[in-house]
């Protein structure tokens, strides 16, 4: 079945202790992105790969990283998690960008206190 | 940038009710795709349509790209339905515009 699977679903973590969401795709798709939701902000993007090793920032990158080491995987880290980090996490993949279908996981819900 | 509305931001209906969401955005796209968020969060593809109709079971959708507005009908809703409908655009930038949502509840 094709999908974007993410890891875990849902965490809570306490401020500054590093953490890695996973996110791997079995279409073989050049394009991934990170999204963020926040009430009344709506979905945000936070980084973006358009292939093997080329990543770029999005809308709302601090304090966030990434890396693009294979294509089927595209890890969101947050080296030091604050509160203001709390959010509903989703990853996105695509053939290509723009013009072509985006698939999304399943969100990673984190609170970080 | 492009902006993109939706409305309206809620709706109720009673189960078995028809519904039509609208979503307007204020410049050309290359893609538009309708997404249902369920209760648990999840973003459920709907529809990939940049342009013309789609069906899905009860689901249908058109984009009128040229007058730069898409519509979703849902008919004989039922409470499975319920959530935030969204609909999300891209205009050639690496990103995907998301409007502001549609709630729906479906009373049984």
């Amino acid at each position: 079945e094709a999908q974007v699977t993410q890891n875990p679903r849902y965490l809570i973590t306490v401020t500054g202790k590093k953490l890695t969401v996973t996110c791997s795709q079995n279409m073989n798709h050049e394009y991934m992105s990170w999204y963020r939701q926040d009430p009344g902000l709506g979905l945000r993007q936070i980084y973006y790969s358009m292939n093997v090793e080329v990543t770029d920032k999005g809308d709302v990158p601090e304090g966030y990283k990434v890396s693009r080491k294979e294509k089927r995987n595209f890890p969101l880290i947050l080296e030091s998690p604050s509160p203001n980090q709390t959010s509903l996490y989703f990853c996105a993949s695509s053939l290509e960008q723009a013009n072509t279908e985006a698939f999304f996981g399943q969100g990673t819900r984190l609170t970080v206190v | 940038g492009i902006q993109v509305e939706q409305s309206p931001p809620d709706l109720i209906l009673q189960e078995g009710a028809n519904s039509t969401l609208r979503c307007n955005f204020s410049d050309s796209v290359n893609n538009l795709q309708w997404f249902h968020q369920n209760p648990w969060g999840q973003l459920i593809n709907l529809f990939y349509i940049p342009s013309g109709t789609k069906q899905n079971g009860r689901l249908s959708a058109t984009t009128v790209a040229t007058e730069r507005y898409s519509l979703l009908y849902i008919s004989s809703s039922q409470t499975t339905d319920s959530g935030v409908y969204f609909c999300a655009v891209c205009s050639g930038t690496y990103k995907y515009i998301f409007g502001t949502g549609t709630r729906l509840k479906v009373l049984a």
